[in-house]
């Protein structure tokens, strides 16, 4: 079956340290998006990607960064400079027209 | 795309229809309302979406008013598997590059 799968569930990561995220989907979906959701908290909008080799900064970029060079992956890094970066990170993918997103089911990183 | 309300909170009894409002008083003629629910830890979930006529689906029915400043999601048998936050969002379709802006949702508790 098509989906969109992140790994891994839980993460842990120590101060100072960058960590990576990944999302990988099935879907041929063109555009692919990261978003952060802090406890009680809507999604906010880290970065997005149309096209393979195309990225934009959303809300809240600083801190952390991506890439996209295949159109199935869309990996998502955790950078040192992020200062707050304890959250639950959902991926996204769709496709052109009036259907819907599919998200994955989440990564929960914390920092120790 | 056009600012959303919700209210934070509503109960609902197993088995009787839940119907969740949203005001969008600043919605434009080409942006579509969507819905999208999120169950603990997990990512959202597409539920329906619609632009000016009643959609109804396998999930839930979309009421959008006349002046389409205001829309009502019915979820017409409510069960506990139906407990989650409930997220609506109008914007514009067509580009697979505008993003989603997720405000708080609705948090519905289905109680036996």
């Amino acid at each position: 079956d098509g989906g969109i799968t992140q790994s891994p569930k839980y993460l842990f990561r120590k101060e100072g340290q960058n960590v990576t995220l990944s999302c990988e989907q099935n879907l041929n979906h063109d555009a692919m998006y990261w978003y952060r959701q802090d406890p009680g908290q809507g999604l906010r909008l880290i970065y997005y990607s149309q096209i393979v080799n195309d990225f934009q900064k959303g809300d809240i970029a600083e801190g952390y960064s991506v890439s996209r060079e295949k159109k199935e992956s869309f990996p998502l890094t955790v950078t040192s400079a992020q200062k707050n970066p304890t959250a639950f990170y959902l991926c996204a993918s769709r496709v052109q027209g009036l259907r819907g997103y599919t998200f994955g089911s989440g990564t929960r990183l914390t920092v120790v | 795309d056009a600012k959303t309300t919700q209210p934070p909170s509503m109960d609902c009894a197993e088995g009787r229809a839940a119907n969740l409002p949203c005001n969008h008083s600043t919605i434009s003629g080409n942006e579509y309302v969507y819905w999208y629910r999120q169950i603990h830890s997990q990512g959202p979930q597409y539920i329906i979406h619609g632009l000016k006529n009643n959609e109804t689906n396998e999930m839930a029915s979309l009421i959008i008013t006349e002046d389409r400043k205001s829309s009502t999601l019915i979820l017409p048998h409510a069960t506990l598997r139906d407990t989650a936050v409930y997220y609506c969002i109008v914007r514009v379709e067509g580009n697979a590059g505008n993003m989603l802006t997720f405000g708080g949702g609705t948090r519905l508790m289905v109680k036996p």
